[in-house]
């Protein structure tokens, strides 16, 4: 089974320029996230969508950062104006089964990042 | 204040060494699910374990252990006779019933193997 695809793997933007990553979930699975892991910390949940809904943006900085998952299956991360503090790891994540009454905690499986430098 | 604390930055050991990485988490919540993730140099997250609030037997799969106290709140992972291919950082992450399925990690802890 593919594991969840994420490109580009690598990008070296100036500040105030814009970025936009992409991802394809494990086949079937319900729900994505998107990550930011800062060199050092733990990831940081940016998005998290079911199907093509949003279930949680709390976190993401909508004043630069926009998501959006088309059709329920690939999604987009965009940062635009990108600023150095942006400088992290972006990790795309999917699970098998959407929001429900029943909570599961699913196991997440994680694709292996696109790394942005800003400078 | 954090949901899930990793107090060792880093571990260095030698090749055949036992490491034993802690992990403190903290939830109001009765139903949770506790994960330990591996992340080699190469930046992928890899899945090692999930355990649910409601079962505290440990386990054991090859050189990994887990140690899973409710009385303390920790999570506990230890790997017995260390090998190079297992130096990586590992996270501790809990995913909460209220919280929905997602992931609050902890800051993880690098563990450096040395031959």
């Amino acid at each position: 089974e593919a594991g969840v695809a994420q490109s580009p793997r690598y990008k070296i933007i100036e500040k105030r320029q814009s970025v936009a990553f992409w991802c394809n979930p494990i086949s079937g699975h319900a729900t994505l996230y998107w990550y930011q892991q800062i060199l050092g910390q733990g990831p940081k949940l940016l998005i998290q969508f079911q199907n093509n809904g949003v279930v949680d943006d709390s976190q993401l900085p909508k004043d630069r950062f926009s998501a959006e998952r088309l059709k329920g299956v690939d999604s987009t991360l965009k940062i635009q104006p990108a600023k150095l503090e942006d400088s992290a790891v972006y990790l795309c994540a999917s699970s098998p089964n959407g929001q429900g009454v029943l909570f599961q905690g699913n196991t997440i499986y994680f694709g292996e990042g696109s790394w942005l430098t800003v400078v | 204040a954090q949901k899930v604390t990793q107090a060792q930055t880093e571990i260095s050991v030698v090749e055949k060494e036992d490491v034993t990485l802690d992990c403190v988490y903290e939830t109001r919540d009765t139903t949770y699910y506790l994960f330990w993730y591996k992340q080699p140099p190469s930046g992928e997250l890899v899945f090692l374990i999930r355990r649910n609030s409601f079962d505290e037997q440990n386990e054991i799969s090859g050189r990994y252990s887990w140690n899973f106290q409710k009385s303390t709140s920790s999570f506990n992972f230890t790997i017995t006779a260390s090998q190079v291919v297992d130096s990586a950082v590992y996270f501790c992450a809990l995913s909460e019933r209220t919280a929905g399925n997602k992931l609050t990690f902890g800051g993880g802890t690098r563990v450096l193997v040395k031959p």
